[in-house]
């Protein structure tokens, strides 16, 4: 079993339709959870952060956490072309020497249409 | 820009090449780390180095050397790869944090093709 499991899609909405990413984790230690989103041709790049269950708002984004179900969600509202990327949710765990591991899912590709 | 720098963008290499990926960032942060993301497959963590000192190596073959001669550079030396390496090599940074709560900042990856 995959520590974090994600839906590749691809998945196309037409621009302003809400957008719903899922993925579910294994690891019930987990306590920070992460959403990535990855241009084509770039590397990721941060787009929220939450800590342990419970919603987070950042402007048209809304994280959600759901440790009883082992549930993290991305919802995008009002879509726009430019938010076409690969969404990619993270758990991050300390490290006993320090720093941190980053355990991905496999992305799920979103096309946002004219 | 993320203050990650990586070179270079796109490599070719044969099999009996040796070659190095650059990592370089100018953020201040003392743990440095290298990804790889093959095609289908999750971002997978390759090697971790805090303060200069590897502080994991994820099983990782013995033909990816990795140094990191001070904080803000790190390299990743390739000899001898199989084409299945064939993949996007990420590097990352971030401040050390032991409860797992920090946010790593990632360059824009070596796409690395091995013939």
């Amino acid at each position: 079993q995959k520590e974090v499991e994600q839906d590749p899609g691809p998945l196309s909405v037409p621009e302003g339709a809400i957008v719903s990413l899922n993925c579910t984790y294994s690891n019930s230690a987990f306590q920070y959870f992460m959403w990535y989103r990855q241009y084509s041709r770039k590397g990721p790049e941060l787009l929220m952060y939450t800590y342990s269950s419970g919603n987070k708002e950042d402007g048209r984004f809304t994280a959600q956490v759901d440790k009883s179900s082992k549930y993290i969600s991305l919802f995008i509202r009002d879509s726009q072309p430019s938010d076409s990327a690969t969404y990619l949710c993270a758990t991050s765990e300390g490290l006993t020497g320090g720093g941190n591991k980053l355990t991905f899912g496999t992305g799920t590709q979103l096309k946002v249409e004219l | 820009e993320t203050g990650v720098t990586q070179t270079p963008r796109h490599l070719v290499m044969g099999m009996t090449n040796k070659k190095s990926l650059k990592c370089e960032q100018h953020l201040g942060h003392n743990a440095m780390y290298w990804y790889k993301q093959s095609a289908k497959k999750p971002l997978e963590l390759m090697f971790v180095y805090n303060f200069k000192e590897q502080t994991e190596n994820n099983s990782v073959p013995s033909r990816f050397s990795p140094e990191c001669p001070n904080s803000s550079h790190l390299f990743l030396h390739l000899h001898t790869l199989q084409p299945e390496d064939s993949a996007l090599y990420l590097c990352a940074s971030s401040h050390p944090q032991d409860l797992g709560g920090t946010e790593a900042f990632f360059g824009q990856g070596t796409r690395l093709t091995v013939v």
